[in-house]
């Protein structure tokens, strides 16, 4: 069965403060990786999708990257405003469905 | 303009009830979806659409019943309600349902009495 764990469940950082946020999967075969964001009483926003290991891809403060059985997403001198639940889904090949993790909480202290 | 629109956003009802949730897209998309959103946040695929034609339908009570007019409507109709439905409902939409991005509406909470 695919699943996705995501590490940590929450995290608390100062404004400035550098992170990386994890995803370890297993699927029997990777389509895709997908990342996204959601803020408290929203539907979750995409941010990336990832095909295949050592793509990489970048937008303002966080940047994805992908390896055989693991995903992170780094978060380059954060603000306020990029406090929000992480999720990371996974589609299998030949699968039509997005498998979730739990998310990581996201709180940047001004 | 609103992409993934849901209604209603909240819904409180008493157990036994029978429940409608309503979707509508407007970005042309082909695939739609239901994801139900647990107290634990995990985010479960339940039912996909394509072209009207379903093509995910995951294990979920036969109390859960998706109906789709046409490509830009999924409504989730939900019969005989439990206390254990209680939880946020998600309709996404998206081109094709083969690694696209998925837009999401902003949510359904059900609370079941």
């Amino acid at each position: 069965e695919d699943q996705v764990t995501q590490s940590p469940e929450a995290l608390r950082l100062q404004e400035g403060e550098s992170s990386s946020l994890n995803c370890s999967y297993t699927v029997s075969g990777l389509r895709g990786l997908f990342w996204y964001r959601q803020d408290p009483g929203k539907g979750p926003e995409f941010l990336f999708t990832l095909y295949s290991a050592g793509e990489e891809k970048e937008k303002e403060r966080l940047k994805a990257t992908l390896t055989k059985k693991e995903s992170f997403l780094h978060i380059t001198a954060p603000k306020p405003e990029d406090s929000a639940t992480y999720l990371c889904a996974v589609q299998a090949t030949g699968a039509q469905k997005l498998v979730f993790g739990q998310g990581t909480r996201l709180t940047i202290n001004p | 303009d609103t992409a993934v629109s849901q209604t209603p956003k909240y819904l409180v009802t008493q157990m036994g009830n029978d429940k409608s949730i309503k979707c509508e897209q407007n970005l042309g998309h082909d695939t739609m979806y239901w994801y139900k959103q647990d107290s634990k946040k995990f985010l479960k695929i339940m039912f996909s659409y394509n072209n009207k034609e379903l093509i995910i339908n995951e294990t979920v009570p036969n109390r859960f019943s998706p109906k789709s007019p046409d490509k830009a409507h999924l409504n989730l109709h939900i019969n005989s309600l439990e206390l254990g439905d209680s939880a946020v409902y998600f309709c996404a939409s998206s081109h094709g349902a083969w690694g696209t991005e998925a837009f999401f509406g902003q949510g359904t909470r059900l609370t079941v009495v």
